[in-house]
C-alpha cells in the first residue's frame, strides 16, 4: 500500500525543538519531490518546506532558518527538524508527496505540534 | 510574495452546481491543483494541472484556468461535498508554494 506515516511531534516549549518524521512506503521516494505542510487551529492550509529530488530545499518565509527538511532515501524517510519553535508554530503538520510544480497528491495523517508554555 | 484570493464560503442545494473561485495574478500561466479538506481528516487532492482528475474522483468535479482565474466547480452537488476547497500554485518568482485562504462549501 502507498502510503505516508508521520511520527514524532507533540508539546514543547516556546524556543524548544522537535523532530518530524515521516516514513513513505509502496512507492521510491528517491527522485520526488516531497514537502510539508501545516494547518493550525481554525485556520487553512500553509505549504512549510520541500526536498527536491536532487537535494535542493526551499522553505516558506515563515520558517526559513528555523527548520531544516532533510531526506534518507535508503530509508524511505524525510524529517524536518524544527528549531526556535514559537506559539504561532503550533499547528497539524502533514508530510506529502509532491511539491514545486507538482500536486501534493498523497498525504501522512498528520501530526499535532503545540508549542505552549 | 503570490496572493490567492477565494471567496469565504459558498452555499448551495443537493444537486446543483458550486463553482469555487481562485483569484491571483496571471493564474492562467501557473499550474493549479485544488484540495478537499473536511474535519479531522487529511487534505485530498481533487484537481491537478488545472483540469486533471486524480484516479477515484468523480467527473462531476471539474476545473478551469484563464487569466486571473482559476474555478473549481462541483455539479450536481451531494452532502459529502460538503468540505474545504482549496487551490495552490508553485510560484515560480519566490519558489514557494502558495495555497488560497480555502472557501467552505455548505450543502444546504
Amino acid at each position: 500500500e502507498v502510503q505516508l506515516v508521520e511520527s514524532g511531534g507533540g508539546l514543547v516549549q516556546p524556543g524548544g525543538s522537535l523532530r518530524l518524521s515521516c516514513e513513505a512506503s509502496g512507492f521510491d521516494v528517491s527522485d520526488k519531490y516531497m514537502s510539508w505542510v501545516r494547518q493550525a487551529p481554525g485556520q487553512g492550509l500553509e505549504w512549510v518546506a520541500c526536498f527536491q529530488g536532487d537535494g535542493k530545499t526551499y522553505y516558506s518565509d515563515s520558517v526559513k532558518g528555523r527548520f531544516t527538511i532533510s531526506r534518507d532515501n535508503s530509508k524511505s524517510m524525510l524529517f524536518l527538524q524544527m528549531n526556535s519553535l514559537r506559539v504561532d508554530d503550533t499547528a497539524v503538520y502533514f508530510c506529502v508527496n509532491g511539491g514545486v510544480i507538482a500536486a501534493f497528491d498523497l498525504w501522512g495523517q498528520g501530526r499535532l505540534v503545540t508549542v505552549s508554555s | 510574495s503570490y496572493v490567492l484570493t477565494q471567496p469565504p464560503s459558498v452555499s448551495v442545494a443537493p444537486g446543483e452546481t458550486a463553482t469555487i473561485t481562485c483569484g491571483g495574478n496571471s493564474i492562467g500561466t501557473k499550474a493549479v491543483h485544488w484540495y478537499q479538506l473536511k474535519p479531522g481528516q487529511a487534505p485530498v487532492l481533487v484537481l491537478y494541472y488545472d483540469t486533471d482528475r486524480p484516479s477515484g474522483i468523480p467527473e462531476r468535479i471539474s476545473g478551469t484556468s484563464s487569466g486571473h482565474t482559476a474555478t473549481l466547480t462541483i455539479s450536481g452537488v451531494e452532502a459529502g461535498d460538503e468540505a474545504g476547497y482549496y487551490c495552490q500554485v508553485w510560484d515560480r518568482a519566490s519558489e514557494h508554494s502558495v495555497f488560497g485562504p480555502g472557501t467552505e462549501v455548505t450543502v444546504l
